[in-house]
This record gives structure tokens, sequence and C-alpha cells, in this order.
């Protein structure tokens, strides 16, 4: 089955201690999504890669970081430096193309508590 | 910058009840819009999308939406819920054609449905 897939399912950290949450993806889509959702705030974007080797800051990048070695993988690091962010973690993927239209597809999420 | 308002935080309604969920953006040019929904323990899904043509766009599991561009909004409707309606529903928009550019998301408006 074609998807994408986010692990863990729930993570918890200590403060100070940075942690890596896994997206992968099978649908050989050229860009990817990682958005953080907190209650009442929607769906917040923190970066985004349009191609392997090259992303970008969202609206909340500080406290984050990203690398995009493989086309269907984009992990998100969760920095000491980022003050609260215990929250729900969002991967998506869309192909990229102008005939795609951005359509997004999600994966199920990481639940990060930070105790 | 461009933004997505989503007029109800929490509806409550009684099966069989018609919905209409509220979405403006502000974003002068051409735009791609979605409505997205979470239901409880699942994915972010999409429920329908507009590009472009006939401005009434239907979606899965009945849903249709009305893109109305002097008024900026793209609106939700629902004839009859059912209580499997019950959910968290987000507006986004992609502004222009710019391939794999990031989606801006509502704050989302929860749906709750009693039998």
């Amino acid at each position: 089955d074609g998807g994408i897939t986010q692990s863990p399912k729930y993570l918890f950290r200590k403060e100070g201690q940075n942690v890596t949450l896994s997206c992968e993806q099978n649908l050989n889509h050229d860009a990817m999504y990682w958005y953080r959702q907190d209650p009442g705030q929607g769906l917040r974007l923190i970066y985004y890669s349009q191609i392997v080797n090259d992303f970008q800051k969202g609206d909340i990048a500080e406290g984050y970081s990203v690398s995009r070695e493989k086309k269907e993988s984009f992990p998100l690091t969760v920095t000491s430096a980022q003050k609260n962010p215990t929250a729900f973690y969002l991967c998506a993927s869309s192909t990229g193309t102008y005939q795609s239209y951005n359509e997004q597809f999600f994966g199920p999420g990481t639940r990060l508590t930070v105790l | 910058a461009q933004s997505v308002s989503q007029h109800n935080h929490h509806v409550i309604l009684s099966e069989a009840a018609s919905l209409e969920l509220g979405c403006n953006y502000s974003y002068g040019g051409t735009v791609n819009l979605f409505w997205y929904v979470q239901y409880p323990g699942q994915h972010l899904q999409l429920l329908l999308k507009y590009f472009s043509g006939d401005p009434l766009v239907k979606g899965i599991k009945g849903f249709e939406a009305e893109f109305i561009k002097s008024k900026f909004s793209f609106n939700l409707r629902k004839p009859s819920v059912q209580w499997s309606d019950t959910a968290e529903y987000f507006c986004a928009v992609n502004a222009g054609h710019q391939a794999g550019t990031a989606l801006i998301f509502g704050k989302g408006t929860t749906l709750s449905v009693s039998s």
C-alpha cells in the first residue's frame, strides 16, 4: 500500500534533549512537509522540501531542523531550543508538480510530550 | 500575508440537521482550495478540493463546497449530517499554482453530532 508512515506514534522527551521524528513516504512524491498541530491553532508549517537536498523554513521553524537526503524520507529534529515542543506533529507529501495543484497526503502523526 | 479564517470553533448538531461551515481566505489572486477532515484517531484526509471550473464542488460522504470569488469564501455544506460526521474540519488554501508549496490552514472547526 502506498502511503506515509510516521514513527513513533507517541514520544516522550525530557527537557533539554533533542529528538528526531521519522517520516517516510512510498508515493514517489517530490515535496514533503512538516506541520505542527495544537488545539485551536490548526496546522502550522514548520519546514517543507520541494526536492531532495533542499528545504525551506515555514512559519514556525525556530527550534526545529530537517534534512532531505533521500526522496522518500524527511526527518524532523526537535531541538532543545524549541521552547514549547509538546504537540502533535504531522508529515505530508505532494507530487510537487503543477498538475497536482498541491493536494497533500498526510501521515498518522506523532504526539510528542516533553516531561 | 495569506490567511484562512474559519468562523466556527465548535458546532453541535443533531443527526439529520443541515451543516454549513464557513471559510474565508485572504489572497487576491488565483487560489486552490481544500477541505480536510480529521476523524477521531484517524489521518487527516481530503474531503474535497477546488482548482478551477464549476465553483460548486462535491466531495466524499455527501459533502459539497461553494467557491464564491467575490466573497473570498469556500464554505462547506452537507444537507443532512450523521453521527459519523463527528470530526474536526480544516479549510486550507494554496495561493497561485506554484508547485510544491505548502498549504495555509484555518484553525479548524470541531463538529459534534448527537444521535
